[in-house]
């Protein structure tokens, strides 16, 4: 079956604008997770989504990210004035919620000039 | 605060060798998953633990759950170039919580 999809795949922006990251995660599950991957480091947590609530969004660095999951399926991830520190692979990823077992998408690469 | 300590963080052996990578932490997970990462890709799950002690294999690959579920270590047997990737181990202390990773082991099987 189709796996977790993430759009786009590629983003460069200029600091100080704004980003929508999406993801899709695999039909049927309840659970979905943003993570944050830096060059050569594992991915690190951001914010956790149990249906259409966040269950824990303790991982966002600041205020100048957000995300929702309106309908309880699809993601959006959205970051404010982006700054070149933010620039990471953002990975999404989900799951049923069976023994912590998360499915990961391919990522979006962020580059922020 | 790095919870889980991956060792060693870069390995590089050739094709034939076998190889053992280690996931230590001095906190109790409820399940242990181990990844496998490619350039340009997401992590790919390989194994999931939750029982302390257990051994799980697949194919060439060993991975076992230490008996108080605080450490986990992936074995390879006979590695090949197909092998190289990045390993991740990731621990979740509740079902359906975060995941908190290693920082990975690079790991690079040459012909």
């Amino acid at each position: 079956g189709a796996g977790v999809s993430q759009t786009p795949s590629n983003k460069v922006t200029e600091k100080g604008k704004y980003v929508e990251l999406r993801c899709d995660p695999i039909s049927g599950h309840t659970a979905l997770y943003w993570y944050r991957q830096s060059l050569g480091q594992g991915p690190e947590f951001l914010i956790y989504f149990q249906g259409t609530g966040a269950a824990d969004d303790s991982g966002l660095p600041n205020d100048r990210f957000f995300a929702v999951r309106p309908e309880g399926s699809v993601s959006t991830l959205k970051i404010q004035r982006t700054e070149r520190g933010d620039s990471a692979v953002y990975l999404c990823a989900s799951s049923t919620g069976a023994y912590n077992e998360q499915f990961f998408g391919p990522g979006t690469r962020l580059t922020v000039l | 605060t790095q919870l889980l300590e991956q060792s060693p963080q870069f390995l590089s052996i050739q094709e034939g060798e076998n190889l053992t990578v280690y996931c230590n932490s001095s906190s109790v997970f409820s399940s242990l998953q181990w990844y496998r990462q490619e350039p340009g890709e997401g992590p790919v799950l390989l194994v999931t633990v939750v029982t302390g002690g257990e051994v799980k294999k697949l194919k060439r690959l060993t991975f076992q759950f230490g008996d108080a579920r605080k450490d986990s270590s992936l074995h390879i047997t006979a590695a090949q170039p197909g092998d190289t990737g990045l390993y991740l181990c990731a621990g979740g202390k509740t079902s359906g919580s975060r995941l908190t990773f290693g920082e990975g082991t690079q790991l690079t099987v040459n012909p």
